[in-house]
């Protein structure tokens, strides 16, 4: 069964220091997604990438994220310089049709960012 | 305002009896999709079951069905049979068509225990 795949699993760095989270999302998927959880909380929406743009973001997602599909088959998310309130799981998800859904939107295994 | 609602924070349940797992929505698209994903305790986000908003049955996929009554707004998760492993949490979501963003906003989960 495709699977999109996330990497790192888990990434710790220090306050201040960029990171690049890697997805792969699945090879016909053309809707791409950023999520995060908050240990305990609820999964928030951060981004929407179709067509190589953006197409939709959260308030969350502000000048300190971007998002990239640099060759086709990544899909990274970079926090610039990170807070300790960015310490979190983050979800790539994809899509291959997002109207009707029917197979859901695929997550990956998500990457635990821990902000020291 | 809230678009995606799940009153019950914990439930617990005997191994091989049926529970329901409550979510209310609101939205005033027509055209929207419910969705019902599974969180063990790994992290990962794995997809259970669709409900579309024109779909005129109850979805149902293995053990679980999803009992959907569009006119309480409400897409209630039901697992027969509980089994060990569906200990997890269980997050309810929904994502609004044409008149909406197509982007998944999701509930804030219920914490499923299975006990033997």
């Amino acid at each position: 069964e495709p699977e999109v795949t996330q990497t790192p699993s888990h990434q710790v760095t220090q306050m201040g220091q960029e990171v690049i989270l890697r997805c792969v999302p699945i090879s016909n998927h053309l809707y791409f997604y950023w999520y995060r959880q908050i240990l305990g909380q609820k999964v928030e929406f951060l981004v929407s990438f179709y067509n190589n743009e953006i197409s939709e973001k959260s308030e969350i997602f502000d000048d300190q994220f971007s998002v990239e599909r640099p060759d086709g088959s990544n899909f990274t998310l970079k926090i610039r310089s990170t807070k300790l309130e960015d310490s979190a799981m983050y979800f790539c998800a994809s899509t291959a049709d997002r109207a009707r859904g029917k197979y859901g939107y695929t997550f990956g295994s998500g990457t635990r960012l821990t902000v020291v | 305002a809230q678009k995606i609602t799940q009153t019950q924070p914990g439930m617990f349940v005997q191994e091989k009896e049926a529970v329901t797992l409550d979510c209310t929505y609101d939205t005033s698209d027509p055209s929207y999709g419910l969705f019902w994903y599974k969180q063990p305790s790994s992290g990962e986000m794995i997809f259970l079951i669709y409900q579309g908003s024109y779909d005129q049955q109850n979805a149902t996929e293995g053990r679980y069905s999803l009992n959907f009554q569009k006119a309480r707004k409400s897409a209630n998760l039901v697992i027969s049979a509980s089994q060990l492993g569906d200990s997890a949490m269980y997050f309810c979501a929904m994502r609004e068509g044409e008149g909406g963003s197509y982007i998944p906003t999701f509930g804030r989960g219920t914490s499923l225990i299975v006990h033997p």
